[in-house]
């Protein structure tokens, strides 16, 4: 079975702070992807990334970045410089291949506020 | 591309009567839809998985007489919450795979493209 563990659940910070999300996951299996998803207000999910678990490499995106480590089953994400826009609820995934689709298994997410 | 709809966005509906929910994917085809619930401040629940001209697998604890899913074509699947009472009130969101992903890992498996979701109210 699939977990993913989101350790906070909320953070609050003051415009132009960096703050990091954290995410564990746990999977036996050895070939999986990991998610990161913004939603706002609104309620609809926004997509960020997706990695797979043969590629470590930490990937930059304007103000965001992430940091996958598979020796510590982690999938951080940092938002550099962040701006009130960026308050939301961050929700990391998992997915594995299975024959019945592929479902993804969601961290119980952590609300950010930003601060103006 | 790979627009999901949801239709309606909102409703309320009294207690002890149906309510269908219309997942659409609008530029692509679908051949595995999910269903997910939400309560307010809390995770993605999934629901079940609905995969196109087969009955939908429901996960454990989910009542499939209550919460009918019916996916008739590659572009809609509808869930029926029916006889609905306050406790079902929730914010329900579908997504969408595309058909064709192949199961090899330097390719993902078919992206989930999520719909806006639906808020339903029960009163």
């Amino acid at each position: 079975a699939q977990k993913v563990t989101q350790a906070q659940t909320e953070i609050s910070v003051v415009e132009k702070e960096d703050v990091t999300l954290d995410c564990v996951y746990e999977t036996r299996d050895t070939t999986y992807y990991l998610f990161w998803y913004k939603q706002p207000p609104s309620g609809e999910l926004v997509f960020l990334i997706r990695r797979n678990s043969f590629d470590e490499q930490n990937e930059i995106s304007g103000r965001y970045s992430w940091n996958f480590q598979k020796s510590t089953s982690s999938f951080n994400f940092t938002i550099t410089a962040s701006q009130v826009v960026d308050s939301a609820v961050y929700f990391c995934a998992l997915s594995v291949i299975e024959t019945s689709g592929s479902r993804l298994t969601f961290g119980e997410g952590t609300q950010l506020t930003v601060n103006p | 591309g790979a627009v999901v709809s949801q239709h309606p966005s909102r409703v309320i509906c009294k207690s002890g009567t149906s309510v269908k929910i219309e997942c659409r994917s609008l530029d692509f085809q679908a051949t595995t839809m999910f269903w997910y619930r939400q309560f307010p401040k809390k995770s993605l629940m999934l629901m079940a998985t609905s995969n196109e001209g087969s009955k939908a697998t429901y996960e454990q604890g989910v009542e499939k007489d209550k919460f009918l899913i019916n996916h008739a074509s590659l572009t809609l699947s509808t869930l029926t919450v029916t006889s609905a009472h306050p406790e079902d009130s929730s914010f329900y969101i579908c997504s969408a795979r595309e058909k064709g992903g192949r199961v090899d890992f330097r390719i993902p498996p078919g992206e989930q493209y999520f719909g806006p979701g639906t808020r339903l109210t029960v009163t």
